[in-house]
């Protein structure tokens, strides 16, 4: 099973619908982050979260809302979608160990906004 | 804030050919990662190199932080390898600032 999984895979809605995309994950990091790719660019972060009480703004937080549940569930909210917002969404968890410091990632949501 | 650079921007190989992808950026950083996007979309950690060497199996890793850089080298590179390479740092603050990556594809 993977550690890091996202739902929906693939979504399509329509411009002023709510949509919520989930991440859950099994590693038991206390770290996760919410990030977008669009075509031919590298990551941008949205919201990140050091532990269910500690939730951070990112780059790019505008017109996007999160929940941390649990530490091992984290959302991320578009309340009133748009266009622009069509992208890939990744979450990810990040674990410092021993001399390491890595990031995991889920497999993404492809989100369309018609 | 930090700025990441990437180059090439693309990088088309033949199988079995060697190649080496270059991150600057412009401030001191405590992480460095490589990653590796396959064609299906999926992000695969590389290397954890915020200095020195490391190598596994036909790819390696160098950071020079005094001079900002980071290389990655493939050899031999098969057509698993195609896909887009991130480099990612991380100076000091909470978080990773992505570049835009490197697109390879290698030709069989």
């Amino acid at each position: 099973d993977a550690d890091v999984t996202q739902t929906p895979r693939n979504r399509i809605t329509k411009t002023g619908k709510r949509i919520m995309l989930e991440c859950s994950q099994t590693k038991g990091h206390d770290r996760m982050y919410w990030y977008r790719q669009d075509p031919g660019l590298g990551l941008r972060l949205i919201y990140y979260s050091f532990d269910v009480k500690d939730i951070n703004k990112g780059e790019i937080s505008d017109g996007y809302s999160v929940s941390r549940q649990a530490q091992a569930k984290f959302s991320l909210s578009l309340e009133s979608a748009i266009p622009n917002q069509t992208a890939l969404y990744f979450c990810a968890t990040r674990h410092r160990f021993g001399g390491t410091d890595t990031q995991y990632f889920g497999p993404g949501t492809r989100l369309t906004v018609l | 804030g930090i700025q990441v650079e990437q180059s090439p921007p693309d990088l088309i190989l033949q199988e079995g050919a060697n190649s080496t992808l270059r991150c600057n950026f412009s401030d001191s950083v405590n992480n460095l990662q490589w990653f590796h996007q396959n064609p299906w979309g999926q992000l695969i950690n590389l290397f954890y190199i915020p200095s020195g060497t490391k190598q596994n199996g036909r790819l390696s890793a160098t950071t020079v932080a005094t001079e900002r850089y980071s290389l990655l080298y493939i050899s031999s590179s098969q057509t698993t390898d195609s896909g887009v390479y991130f480099c990612a740092v991380d100076n000091y603050g909470q978080n990773f600032v992505f570049g835009p990556g490197t697109r390879l594809s290698v030709l069989p």
